[in-house]
């Protein structure tokens, strides 16, 4: 059971190339989010889907695309990548929507830099 | 729209010596808390949920409706306490239908245990 797997690791790239990261889970969630990480501004959604064949806009959705493939894998698209979007990204999953405390189960992050 | 506060980018205590890193948030509805950690060079992962009222790793955090709080403490620091803590909300998403949810997380708390 590898839990939530995301490809690739590290990534650098040039202002206005594109790129997809991919993400995973093995653990038949319903959910799957992408965020950022910056210093100092903490975790920010970036998508959220919340079942297989929907997707919702999160805090900071400018910049970025996504696709709920199947149950289990949730990729995040970069059309034309940007400086801003220098950053470490982490694809979350949840087994449940409703309310009652259900945890987010994290990858281990992509480390993004764009020159 | 939800908040959640955490004042302190870096506490730095002696080994042996009490924790207390601080959350504040704000949120029009019944609040659901989180603290989540991230050891150097490893995803985050759940630290504890107030629903639960439990102890993990020696951590309790207490949800005070009344301060908006849910401060996370432990009476003595541990080496290995050292890692970056996150406080976490979840709320309705803003940008969904009924029943999808998101967490919103603080900016992050850096706990560094000296020896």
């Amino acid at each position: 059971n590898a839990g939530v797997t995301q490809t690739p690791k590290f990534q650098v790239l040039k202002t206005g190339q594109s790129m997809t990261l991919q993400c995973a889970q093995d653990m038949n969630h319903n959910s799957m989010y992408w965020y950022r990480q910056d210093p100092g501004m903490g975790l920010r959604l970036i998508y959220y889907s919340a079942s297989e064949g929907t997707t919702d806009k999160g805090e900071v959705p400018n910049g970025y695309n996504v696709s709920r493939l199947n149950k289990r894998e949730f990729s995040l698209r970069l059309e034309s990548a940007a400086p801003s979007q220098t950053s470490v990204y982490f694809c979350a999953s949840t087994l449940k929507v409703t309310s009652g405390g259900d945890e987010q189960f994290f990858g281990p992050g992509t480390r993004l830099t764009v020159l | 729209a939800q908040r959640v506060t955490q004042p302190e980018k870096l506490l730095s205590v002696f080994k042996g010596a009490p924790v207390e890193l601080k959350c504040n948030y704000s949120y029009s509805g019944s609040p659901e808390l989180f603290w989540y950690v991230q050891y150097s060079r490893q995803r985050l992962q759940l630290l504890l949920r107030h629903i639960s009222r439990e102890s993990i790793k020696g951590f309790t955090a207490d949800l005070n409706k009344g301060e908006t709080s849910f401060h996370l403490k432990k009476p003595f620091a541990q080496e290995e306490d050292s890692a970056m803590y996150y406080c976490a909300l979840r709320a309705p998403l803003a940008y969904s239908g009924a029943g999808s949810y998101q967490l919103t997380f603080g900016k992050g708390t850096k706990l560094s245990v000296i020896p």
